[in-house]
């Protein structure tokens, strides 16, 4: 059963434009939410964060916002830019439980077409 | 080290041989993680290494998978009798540690060390 679920396998934006990256979870347990990017034949690299405490996060072009009545978080991106294609992928945490790191949605590919 | 390091980055096997991944974590960090993400998939996590304490192993996905920890630094993940469905790409990620604030969370990669087992 997939706890953090991202809908979109892929998402195509035109550059300029912003970039609305969706996901879900079902575990209520979840308090912490973080989106990674990752770029083909590299690791995955940490993103933005968000705490269960917090509805909005803002960081320059990137925001995540978190609607925990619906369980539900975005990421958007504006504007969008061409380096900005890559997958991103969001991940959850129960912070309170420890041992089990992040639960990784599947991701979504993002194009950025000029 | 200043990232996290992985060892091999491409690993092509045959079917049945055994294999071993290597991970050198962030300096300092004491959570160590392996995942793996095969083609069209998400990140599956397989086990977690907190400091000194016993690993959680609840994500391996046979007894085929195992993994050590030596000296609280680098780990090496093993798989043995490789299958062909054991094919994907196996990252690796350190975090600083629970109970050390929001950044305990944030777990930094590896590039992976992608397993083809023909």
């Amino acid at each position: 059963d997939q706890q953090v679920k991202q809908n979109s396998p892929s998402l195509s934006v035109q550059e300029g434009r912003i970039s609305i990256l969706n996901c879900d979870y079902t575990n209520s347990m979840f308090d912490y939410f973080l989106w990674y990017k990752k770029y083909p034949a590299e690791g995955p690299t940490f993103l933005i964060s968000i705490s269960s405490i917090k509805d909005k996060n803002e960081d320059g072009r990137f925001t995540v916002f978190l609607n925990k009545s619906a369980k539900h978080l975005s990421l958007h991106i504006v504007p969008s830019q061409p380096g900005d294609s890559a997958v991103y992928f969001c991940a959850a945490k129960n912070s309170g439980g420890g041992a089990d790191g992040l639960t990784f949605g599947k991701g979504t590919h993002l194009i950025i077409q000029p | 080290g200043a990232g996290v390091s992985q060892s091999p980055s491409n690993k092509v096997t045959e079917k049945g041989k055994d294999v071993e991944l290597r991970c050198d974590p962030i300096s300092g960090h004491t959570a160590l993680y392996w995942y793996r993400q095969s083609l069209g998939q998400g990140l599956e996590f397989l086990i977690y290494f907190q400091g000194n304490s016993a690993p959680d192993k609840s994500g391996l996905p046979s007894d085929r998978f195992s993994a050590e920890r030596t000296g609280g630094s680098v780990s090496t993940l093993t798989i043995q009798r490789t299958q062909q469905e054991d094919s994907a790409v196996y990252l690796c990620a350190s975090s600083p540690g629970l109970g050390q604030s929001s950044g305990a969370n944030v777990l930094t990669f590896g590039a992976g060390s992608r397993l083809t087992v023909l």
